[in-house]
């Protein structure tokens, strides 16, 4: 069964900094993969996704994400973070095996220091 | 443009209660899901519909029923609380396929005492 793991619980970084969040996964094949982010008090919305291609994916809001065969890898990046950014970031992943279950990693809380 | 909407809200449960949650979708999607939220646990599986009529378990089904007897309604039974199942319950729904994005609603949060 495919699984995700994100190994940091929260990541504090300060405004205008880079950002990674990290997430692995655990699957045969390759899987399609996402990222949502989950404002306070709020439901998740779509950040970007992969499911073939190129490697690198283009979101919304300014985030990217890399897909690294070879570690098993789909980190979240954005090259500089503003305070509206602080949220809770999850990673998941459909398998093809399975295209109708959508399993979310445990997510990774972001907080920004002004 | 509604999306995903749950009702209720809000509720506190006495232990042994059961009630309904429901979700209701307008996007004409095939597949539905339900999940539950628990603090640094991310969000876990419990239910998921791929269409109408046709119901699966997830990671967590234990003490929870679905039906989905219409493409637009997928409710989430609970029939005998447990403080077990206080927690924030999201209801999604997507057009299925893998690489489709799933939609959310704003969440029900569950208080059992």
């Amino acid at each position: 069964a495919q699984s995700v793991t994100q190994p940091d619980i929260h990541i504090t970084v300060s405004e205008g900094a880079s950002l990674e969040l990290r997430c692995n996964y655990s699957y045969g094949a390759t899987p399609y993969l996402f990222w949502y982010v989950q404002s306070p008090g709020q439901g998740l919305q779509l950040l970007l996704k992969y499911f073939s291609g190129d490697t690198l994916v283009q979101g919304i809001k300014g985030f990217e994400a890399e897909f690294k065969r070879s570690q098993s890898s789909f980190n979240l990046r954005k090259p500089s973070v503003h305070w509206s950014d602080a949220a809770e970031y999850f990673c998941a992943v459909v398998a093809y095996s399975s295209a109708s279950k959508i399993i979310f990693g445990s997510g990774t809380r972001l907080s920004i220091r002004p | 443009n509604a999306g995903v909407t749950q009702t209720p809200k809000f509720r506190i449960l006495k232990i042994g209660q059961s009630m309904t949650l429901q979700c209701t979708q307008d996007m004409n999607h095939n597949y539905m899901y339900w999940y539950r939220q628990d603090p640094g646990m991310g969000l876990k599986l419990i239910y998921y519909s791929v269409g109408a009529g046709i119901t699966d378990k997830g990671e967590v089904p234990n003490g929870y029923n679905v039906s989905r007897s219409t493409t637009e309604d997928f409710p989430l039974r609970l029939e005998l609380a447990a403080p077990s199942q206080t927690s924030v319950y999201f209801c999604a729904s997507s057009p299925g396929g893998g690489n489709t994005e799933a939609f959310f609603g704003q969440g029900t949060r569950l208080t059992v005492v």
